[in-house]
């Protein structure tokens, strides 16, 4: 079965500190893989998502950054974090299979980022 | 564009009483549907998911659905609350070509009173 996994679970840094969230999937190949943000109080916002090895999309322009140097690690980063970064940061996986069409995301547990 | 709306962000109910959280989505082609639901803290774990292969889709921890397609609804509901369904719930949609991306509702807080 897959698994995903998020670390650190939490994190604590001071503003204009540099950042690294990790992301691996398990039991799957090529997966499409996802950040998330969730703002207290908010719904999620989708930040970057990767299709392949090196393949990165961004879906809001800011000061992170993300990337895949393997295909089932997804990192994100920022050279310098900003209040505005604070929130509840998701990675997910989706793939297509012979039985499943839908492209169905699952999701890790988390990070919780606070920026002070 | 494609949208997902979830009626209501917080909803209270009594133990053992009829769950019901609303969600309506705006596409031309009815898209795959997904509910999800996320304790406090933790990720998102998927309850269920619409596929078109039938309209009544029953998930996880007893939550099922319909599909509804003159209504453009996907309403989550449970029979019976118990006060572990406490939690945000949210509705989903992605649309059938290849890359469509997931567009997630604002959510819903459940709340369940003993």
């Amino acid at each position: 079965s897959q698994t995903i996994h998020q670390w650190p679970a939490t994190l604590v840094q001071p503003v204009g500190s540099p950042l690294s969230l990790e992301c691996t999937v398990e039991g799957t190949s090529n997966p499409n893989l996802y950040w998330y943000r969730q703002a207290a109080g908010r719904g999620l916002q989708l930040l970057f998502y990767s299709v392949g090895i090196g393949q990165i999309s961004s879906e809001v322009p800011q000061n992170l950054s993300a990337s895949r140097p393997q295909d089932r690690q997804f990192i994100l980063s920022s050279k310098k974090l900003l209040l505005s970064d604070s929130g509840f940061y998701l990675c997910a996986w989706s793939g297509r299979t012979s039985g499943d069409q839908t492209d169905t995301q699952y999701f890790g547990p988390g990070t919780r980022l606070t920026v002070l | 564009a494609q949208s997902v709306t979830q009626l209501g962000s917080h909803v209270s109910v009594s133990e053992g009483a009829l769950v019901l959280l609303r969600c309506n989505y705006s596409s031309s082609v009815p898209p795959y549907l997904f509910w999800y639901v996320q304790y406090p803290n933790q990720g998102l774990q998927l309850l269920l998911k619409y596929t078109s292969a039938a309209t009544l889709v029953k998930g996880i921890n007893g939550f099922e659905a319909e599909f509804k397609k003159s209504e453009t609804s996907f309403h989550l509901t449970k029979p019976s609350a118990h006060m572990s369904d406490a939690a945000e719930y949210f509705c989903a949609a992605r649309s059938h070509n290849q890359g469509g991306k997931l567009i997630f509702g604002q959510g819903t807080e459940l709340s369940v009173k003993p």
